[in-house]
């Protein structure tokens, strides 16, 4: 049992390229979320789905797409990376039936 | 607006001493509280959660917490840190009902002297 899993765990992007984040989860857990993890900032979250099909913005949306064609993946695009977007990226997961999220280790992304 | 607040950025402790991390929200109703640590280069594990019953919580490695519905808080407690426990502590909500909009606190980054 894996738990959460995301890669890459590092990348470096140039300004305008585009790449995206995976994330997996093999507990069969209906809600996904990705946050960022900036510095004072604690975690905000980009985007969420709870449910294969079903994606919603959360609090700092712009810049990201997501969607979610199976249970088990969620991932994280961002279009035309930008500088502003360098952060720490974590995909969580939790059942429908609890709030208690378990968490990936992290992708920490560099946009020059 | 709702909000989750540490208000302690940076603490320092010697090693044995008690350890007292604080905690604030501000959501209307009582919500689902959480605190995580995060390790240098980790992800995030859950120390321990709130969601009704007794306010008094205990998590694992020795941490617990007390919901105080009255001062709007849910502060961490330690008695006794070891120098394993450095890291950074989030605090977190989740309101009844909201999906899956969980709301951390900025953190409290915690050293330990030996």
């Amino acid at each position: 049992n894996a738990g959460v899993t995301q890669t890459p765990k590092f990348q470096v992007l140039k300004t305008g390229q585009s790449m995206t984040l995976q994330c997996a989860q093999d507990m069969n857990h209906e809600y996904m979320s990705w946050y960022r993890q900036d510095p004072g900032m604690g975690l905000r979250l980009i985007h969420y789905s709870v449910g294969a099909g079903i994606t919603d913005q959360g609090e700092v949306p712009n810049g990201y797409n997501v969607s979610r064609s199976t249970t088990e993946d969620f991932p994280l695009r961002l279009l035309s990376a930008a500088p502003s977007q360098t952060s720490v990226y974590f995909c969580a997961s939790r059942s429908g039936r609890s709030y208690e999220q378990y968490f990936g280790p992290g992708t920490r992304l560099t946009v020059t | 607006a709702q909000s989750v607040t540490q208000p302690d950025i940076h603490i320092t402790v010697s090693e044995g001493a008690s350890l007292e991390l604080r905690c604030n929200y501000s959501y209307g109703a009582t919500p689902y509280l959480f605190w995580y640590v995060q390790s240098p280069g980790q992800g995030l594990q859950l120390l321990l959660k709130y969601f009704s019953g007794d306010t008094l919580v205990q998590g694992i490695k020795g941490f617990e917490a007390e919901f105080k519905r009255s001062q709007s808080s849910f502060n961490l407690r330690k008695p006794s840190v070891h120098w394993s426990d450095a890291a950074e502590y989030f605090c977190a909500v989740v309101t009844f009902g909201n999906n899956n909009d969980m709301r951390f606190g900025a953190g409290t980054r915690l050293t330990v002297k030996p």
